[in-house]
């Protein structure tokens, strides 16, 4: 009865790699979003979706690509991956009206 | 812009101690307030909310009210509990506006210790 899923939990990989982490929702939400917390913590909007359409696409390098292929999914694929962006990386979904958000478990990305 | 200023961490109590974690806000329009809990290796979990001045929020004994005139939500609780250890962030969002994103402090660690 998982809420909000994120596949995989970790993540190890080289410098220069394409990867991607995969979110799903089974609360019936038409917006999701992706967080992205770094070593210190500290949280960020990303990128949101709503009803697979682009909402919020924050200062992020174009080297990551959100892809919404239906209103429960939304993935983010990360091309040429750096040191930089080893973080955790949060999905979260919320139903439009509603303020709450609820959060996958999150993504533990490395980059060697 | 938005933002979210916590009190810096970590706060170190011991048990049945008196918790109280600061934080203050910025908006450019009237947001909702949430404080949001990290348990070490986990997500993040709504711990309670409040959508407009002098709510209060509460929620496992915490406790959070809306101060719309010192523009602050702080949390509290009466007697914290070795459990009770994790990353504590404030956050707002802006149901106003397009954007519709949370935007959160730096979070505050909370360490209890028996």
């Amino acid at each position: 009865d998982t809420a909000v899923s994120q596949t995989p939990k970790y993540l190890v990989t080289q410098m220069g790699n394409d990867k991607s982490i995969k979110c799903e929702q089974n609360l019936g939400h038409d917006t999701m979003y992706w967080y992205k917390q770094d070593s210190k913590k500290f949280l960020k909007i990303m990128f949101s979706y709503n009803n697979k359409e682009l909402i919020i696409n924050e200062t992020v390098p174009n080297r990551f690509s959100p892809k919404s292929p239906d209103k429960a999914h939304l993935n983010l694929h990360i091309n040429s991956l750096e040191l930089g962006d080893s973080a955790v990386y949060f999905c979260a979904s919320r139903q439009s009206l509603y303020n709450e958000q609820f959060f996958g478990p999150g993504t533990r990305l490395t980059v060697l | 812009g938005n933002s979210v200023t916590q009190m810096e961490g970590p706060v170190t109590l011991s048990e049945e101690a008196f918790l109280t974690i600061n934080c203050t806000y910025t908006a450019t329009g009237y947001p909702s307030l949430f404080w949001y809990v990290q348990y070490p290796g986990e997500g993040l979990q709504l711990l309670l909310k409040a959508t407009k001045a002098d709510d209060k929020g509460s929620n496992k004994g915490f406790e959070a009210t809306y101060r719309k005139e010192t523009t602050s939500f702080h949390l509290e609780k009466g007697s914290v509990q070795v459990s009770d250890s994790a990353v504590y962030f404030c956050a707002l969002i802006l149901m106003d506006t397009g954007r519709r994103a949370l935007t959160f402090g730096s979070g505050t660690r909370l360490q209890v210790q028996p």
